[in-house]
């Protein structure tokens, strides 16, 4: 059973256009994380969420928006999309304090 | 500004030996510390831990060795397998971010020669 799932694997899409990523965890684990890994291959987080709060990086362009309809579920919304926006988007979950465990990611490439 | 670095970007080891995976972070408010490994086109995967209260924290053949006053971890793998090659990110945390959100260092590429 996958842990940690995302869909779609690779997103093609031209500039100024909307996406969404989907994310699902079947560990039942309470908070949810969107990472991205740019160019340099820098891992850098985005957004933590839990059915408490969202804590958002302030480096992440107001254009992203994570949407979580449930506790398993914690999706990324990107509109008008930029040439920047190309990279791989991981899901991630873990209970507070633990260990986090990565979704295979999404490759988005904007053209 | 990188908090935590990786400054060996990749690492060659034979088969059977030690490897040694280094990491230094510059934000003394971190205080939960991890290592994932990659391989390609998959999602990182969870290694090990170790809290800023430990100096030390051994599985199976993964050890992560932590100290504060130096601002360094490393991570040994004894014996070194094949199977282990892969990118070896190091991560960190606070406990203040509330949500534990981990900062990660740039990863160094493992190479075990058989």
């Amino acid at each position: 059973d996958t842990a940690v799932s995302q869909t779609p694997k690779y997103l093609v899409t031209q500039m100024g256009n909307d996406k969404s990523i989907k994310c699902e965890q079947n560990l039942g684990h309470d908070t949810m994380y969107w990472y991205k890994q740019d160019s340099k291959k820098f891992l850098k987080i985005m957004f933590s969420y839990n059915n408490k709060e969202l804590i958002i990086n302030e480096t992440v362009p107001n254009r992203f928006s994570p949407k979580s309809p449930d506790k398993a579920h914690l999706n990324l919304h990107i509109n008008s999309l930029e040439l920047g926006d190309s990279a791989v988007y991981f899901c991630a979950s873990s209970r507070i304090g633990e260990g986090q465990y990565f979704g295979p990611g999404t490759r988005l490439t904007v053209t | 500004d990188q908090q935590v670095k990786q400054n060996s970007p990749s690492l060659s080891v034979q088969e059977g030996r030690i490897s040694i995976l280094n990491c230094d972070y510059t934000n003394s408010m971190f205080d939960y510390f991890l290592w994932y490994k990659k391989y390609p086109a998959e999602g990182p995967t969870f290694l090990i831990s170790i809290s800023s209260i430990k100096d030390k924290n051994e599985d199976g053949r993964f050890t992560v060795f932590l100290n504060k006053s130096a601002k360094h971890l490393s991570l040994h793998i004894v014996p070194s397998q094949p199977g282990d090659s892969a990118v070896y990110f190091c991560a960190a945390s606070f406990s203040g971010a509330g949500s534990y959100q981990l900062t990660f260092g740039k990863g160094t590429k493992l190479s075990v020669i058989p």
